[in-house]
């Protein structure tokens, strides 16, 4: 089938705009994970979903960071007032087994 | 916590040359250890893996084995080619009763550039 995909795939804004990232993981993967990549630092686990709870919100930066799963499917990741530090690559996983398997992530710039 | 320290890059090697890339890793427990690479333009995608000690992992002439009395998982090519040039990120999970939900702690990635 389909692997994780996600919208859009790049997203410019301007700060202080609110902005929402889609991800929509393989069908029948109940877990569901969201990680940053920012330039030069890695990547940084941000959020863990198991179906439709969030039972490991430990990565997320700040309160204008939120996220959440309907139907144990698609996930949406919002960041509110954004920040120039906010800048990165946005990536989505879902995991079968111990394997994640990851989308193409979203090129978030914020201006 | 859980952390992952790998080889810093940028790292030019020729066509055919011998490749390792360093990864130690701190953890609690035991936990599974992966390699992956995320070809310029793509996504990241799975390299390999090994889940217990002294597995060795291994896909496309790559394979690395899990030390535990070392920690490290290091990475290995025996001739590298120019469709290799890629960043290559070491990471690890821990699931189950380690805890952690299987999350990935990644190391900062290592740019491979192979040329002919």
């Amino acid at each position: 089938g389909a692997g994780v995909s996600q919208s859009p795939s790049n997203k410019v804004t301007e700060k202080g705009k609110d902005v929402e990232l889609r991800c929509d993981p393989i069908s029948g993967h109940t877990a569901l994970y969201w990680y940053r990549q920012r330039l030069g630092q890695g990547l940084e686990f941000l959020i863990y979903f198991q179906g439709n709870s969030a039972p490991d919100k430990s990565g997320l930066p700040s309160d204008r960071f939120s996220a959440e799963r309907t139907g144990e499917s698609v996930s949406t990741l919002t960041i509110q007032r954004t920040q120039q530090e906010d800048s990165a690559v946005y990536l989505c996983a879902s995991r079968a087994n111990n394997e994640q398997f990851f989308g193409p992530g979203t090129r978030l710039t914020v201006l | 916590g859980n952390s992952v320290t790998q080889m810093e890059g940028p790292v030019t090697l020729s066509e055919e040359a011998f490749l390792t890339i360093n990864c130690t890793y701190t953890a609690t427990g035991y936990p599974s250890l992966f390699w992956y690479v995320q070809y310029p333009g793509e996504g990241l995608q799975l390299l390999l893996k090994a889940t217990k000690a002294d597995d060795k992992g291994s896909n496309k002439g790559f394979e690395a084995t899990y030390r535990k009395e070392t920690t490290s998982f290091h990475l290995e090519k025996g001739s590298v080619q120019v469709s290799d040039s890629a960043v290559y990120f070491c990471a690890l999970s821990q699931g189950g009763s380690g805890g952690s939900n299987y999350k990935l702690t990644f190391g900062k990635g290592t740019l491979l550039t192979v040329n002919p």
